[in-house]
C-alpha cells in the first residue's frame, strides 16, 4: 500500500530534550515536506526537500532541523524542544515533476512539550 | 504572492442539507487547485482537484469548479451526511513558484442527525 509513515503518533517530552520524528514514504516521491497544524492557523510548512540532499526552509523553520540522506526518509529533528513547539505535525510527499497529483500525508504526530 | 482564503468555521449543518465552503485564491502563475479533507484523528486526504480553468473536480458527492475569472474554487455537496463531519482545506500548487503548496486555514464541518 502506498503510504507515508510517521512515528511516533504521540509524544510527550520535556523542554530541551532532543527528539526526532521519523517520516518514510514508499512511493519513490522526490518531494517531501513537514507541516505543523495549530488551531486557527491551519497548516504551516516547516521544511521541504525536493530530492536527496536538497532541503529548504518553509514558513516556520526556527527550532527545527531536517535531513534527506535517502529518498524515502525525511526525519524532523527538534534539537532543544520548547513548549511553543507543542503541535500536530504532518509529513507529506508528492512526485516533484507531477505536483498535480497532490500530496500524500502521514497520519500525524501529536507532540506535547512540557 | 500566493495565498488561499477560505471561509471561517465552524460550520454546523443538519443531515441532508446543502453545503458550500467558499475558497478564493491569489496566485502569481496558473495554479492547480485542491480540496483536502481531515477526518478526526487522521491525516489529510486528497478529496478532489482541478488543474485548469472551468475544470470540475468531484469525489464522494463533493464538487468544486475552477473559476479563473473569480479566482475561486468553492466546495459544494448537495446532501451532507454525518460521516462528512471533518475539517476541509483548500490548497493550491503553483508551478511558477516551484510547485509549492499553499493551504487555507481549514473549515470545520459538523453534520448533526
Amino acid at each position: 500500500e502506498a503510504q507515508v509513515t510517521q512515528n511516533p503518533r504521540y509524544l510527550i517530552t520535556v523542554t530541551g530534550k532532543k527528539l526526532t520524528v521519523t517520516c518514510s514514504q514508499n512511493m519513490n516521491h522526490e518531494y517531501m515536506s513537514w507541516y505543523r497544524q495549530d488551531p486557527g492557523l491551519g497548516l504551516r510548512q516547516i521544511y521541504y526537500s525536493m530530492n536527496v540532499e536538497v532541503t529548504d526552509k518553509g514558513d516556520v523553520p526556527e527550532g527545527y532541523k531536517v535531513s534527506r540522506k535517502e529518498k524515502r526518509n525525511f526525519p524532523l529533528i527538534l534539537e532543544s524542544p520548547s513548549p511553543n513547539q507543542t503541535s500536530l505535525y504532518f509529513c507529506a510527499s508528492s512526485p516533484y515533476l507531477d505536483r498535480v497529483m497532490g500530496y500524500t500525508f502521514g497520519s500525524g504526530t501529536r507532540l506535547t512539550v512540557v | 504572492g500566493n495565498s488561499v482564503t477560505q471561509m471561517e468555521g465552524p460550520v454546523t449543518l443538519s443531515e441532508e442539507a446543502f453545503l458550500t465552503i467558499n475558497c478564493t485564491y491569489t496566485a502569481t502563475g496558473y495554479p492547480s487547485l485542491f480540496w483536502y479533507v481531515q477526518y478526526p484523528g487522521e491525516g489529510l486526504q486528497l478529496l478532489l482537484k482541478a488543474t485548469k480553468a472551468d475544470d470540475k473536480g468531484s469525489n464522494k458527492g463533493f464538487e468544486a469548479t475552477y473559476r479563473k475569472e473569480t479566482t475561486s474554487f468553492h466546495l459544494e455537496k448537495g446532501s451532507v451526511q454525518v460521516s462528512d463531519s471533518a475539517v476541509y482545506f483548500c490548497a493550491l500548487s503553483d508551478r511558477d513558484t516551484g510547485n509549492q503548496f499553499y493551504f487555507g486555514t481549514g473549515t470545520s464541518l459538523t453534520v448533526i442527525p
